[in-house]
């Protein structure tokens, strides 16, 4: 069972690029979210989805974009990246009874 | 958006000793409340999840209590072993069960 499947585990970029962390889940879930976690701050949560069509943010939203067309494909866009954004990025699917995370993304902006 | 505060932020018991964390959120437009259990260089993973005041689920030698008048729940370990050694996590859901918000957690390590 894949679960909850997000590309890449590592990524490094420059100031100022863009790019596209990916997340797909198998379990037909509504509900879909992406946190970020640095050392001392636990989860905070990036951007949320209830389902395709429906995204809202969360506590830390500035800098990132979110859709979501499919019920499977939740993915997180930075838009300019900035050395602020370096941290490990979670995605999870399910949320009333228990989330399914997926295995991290690390990244670093240099 | 909710303010959840987990105490100690960490503790350092020894093999057999038991244990508890505190969770605390707001009472209003309270939800459910999850419980995961987050090692080093993992996903974290769901203990329990409690809607109702006064639940109280058991999994092994871990257990928890909820109350939502005060805002408040409860994690106990008891009999603490070496892989008990992780991050537990409380997080309060608000009214419909979305916007899950995510304590800093109680880091325990357990010594042999």
């Amino acid at each position: 069972n894949a679960g909850v499947t997000q590309t890449p585990k590592f990524q490094v970029l420059k100031t100022g690029q863009s790019m596209t962390l990916q997340c797909a889940q198998d379990m037909n879930h509504e509900y879909m979210s992406w946190y970020r976690q640095d050392p001392g701050m636990g989860l905070r949560l990036i951007h949320y989805s209830v389902g395709a069509g429906i995204t809202d943010q969360g506590e830390v939203p500035n800098g990132y974009n979110v859709s979501r067309s499919t019920t499977e494909d939740f993915p997180l866009r930075l838009l300019s990246a900035a050395p602020s954004q370096t941290s490990v990025y979670f995605c999870a699917a399910g949320g009333h009874t228990e989330a399914f995370f997926g295995q991290g993304t690390r990244l670093t902006v240099v | 958006i909710l303010n959840v505060e987990q105490s100690p932020q960490s503790l350092h018991v020894q093999e057999g000793d038991s244990t508890n964390f505190t969770c605390s959120f707001p009472s209003s437009n309270f939800y459910a409340l999850h419980w995961y259990r987050w090692e080093t260089a993992k996903s974290p993973e769901a203990l329990f999840v409690m809607t109702l005041n006064g639940d109280e689920k058991k999994k092994g030698r871990i257990s928890a209590t909820l109350n939502t008048k005060e805002g408040y729940s409860y994690l106990y370990i008891k009999g603490s072993q070496p892989e008990d050694s992780a991050t537990y996590l409380c997080a309060p859901a608000n009214t419909g069960g979305f916007k899950t918000i995510f304590g800093a957690g109680t880091r325990l390590f357990v010594k042999a």
